[in-house]
């Protein structure tokens, strides 16, 4: 069974500051997506990160796969309290399977 | 992406009830749609997969005869939750991936949250 690891589970920081949200697993995926999930609505889908060491950049979120491809992470840098939301990885086995393997999120609170 | 929306937003029924929940593609034809549970301060737990024409696959741990699922058209999927019980209470997002790349994007519904009496 694939597993993806979120950490930190909860994060409370102050309007500017830098974070960052890690995905780790066992498991090597064929993709990693980040998904942000705002109270009483669906997820959104952010990005997606396909090849080994790959970098993207989206706006002032950087998010990096690992070289390995079974682990990720999320930086934010200079916060804004827009950004408190739940944030999820979620990962695309090998193998051609359709479902993704969700992570158990990371619940980002930005306070002004 | 695709634009997936779900109906109703919330409901409220008393136990023993039970409760349909619509899942619609409005730009795709969907082929396969996912519905998933997310009980408070939780991840989304895959419930099954839902097979345009066919019968849908359930995740270990889901009783299919208590989550129905009907996926009768290409832009429609339904979610029944027969005899209803408290602890059937959370929220109840749908998604598709029609719309995306290889890499199964999702592209979710703005949920149901179903409250149980």
């Amino acid at each position: 069974t694939q597993l993806l690891e979120q950490s930190p589970q909860f994060l409370s920081i102050q309007e500017g500051e830098n974070l960052t949200v890690y995905c780790n697993s066992s498991s090597v995926f064929s993709s990693l997506q980040w998904y942000r999930q705002e109270p009483g609505e669906g997820p959104v889908l952010l990005v997606t990160v396909v090849t080994g060491g790959e970098v993207k950049k989206l706006k002032r979120l950087t998010f990096q796969f690992g070289d390995a491809r079974k682990d990720s992470s999320l930086h934010i840098t200079a916060a804004q309290p827009g950004d408190t939301g739940l944030y999820l990885c979620a990962g695309l086995g090998v193998g051609g399977s359709e479902k993704l393997v969700f992570g158990k999120g990371t619940k980002l609170t930005v306070n002004p | 992406g695709a634009v997936v929306s779900q109906h109703p937003s919330w409901v409220i029924c008393k136990s023993g009830t039970s409760v349909k929940i619509e899942c619609r593609s409005l730009d795709f034809q969907a082929t396969t749609m996912f519905w998933y549970r997310q009980f408070p301060k939780q991840s989304l737990m895959l419930m099954a997969t839902s097979n345009e024409g066919s019968k849908a696959t359930y995740e270990q741990g889901v009783e299919k005869d208590k989550f129905l699922i009907n996926h009768a058209s290409l832009t429609l999927s339904t979610l029944t939750v027969t005899s209803a019980h408290p602890e059937d209470s959370s929220f109840y997002i749908c998604s598709e991936a029609s719309g995306a790349g290889i890499h199964n994007e999702q592209f979710f519904g703005p949920g149901t949250r179903l409250t149980v009496l």
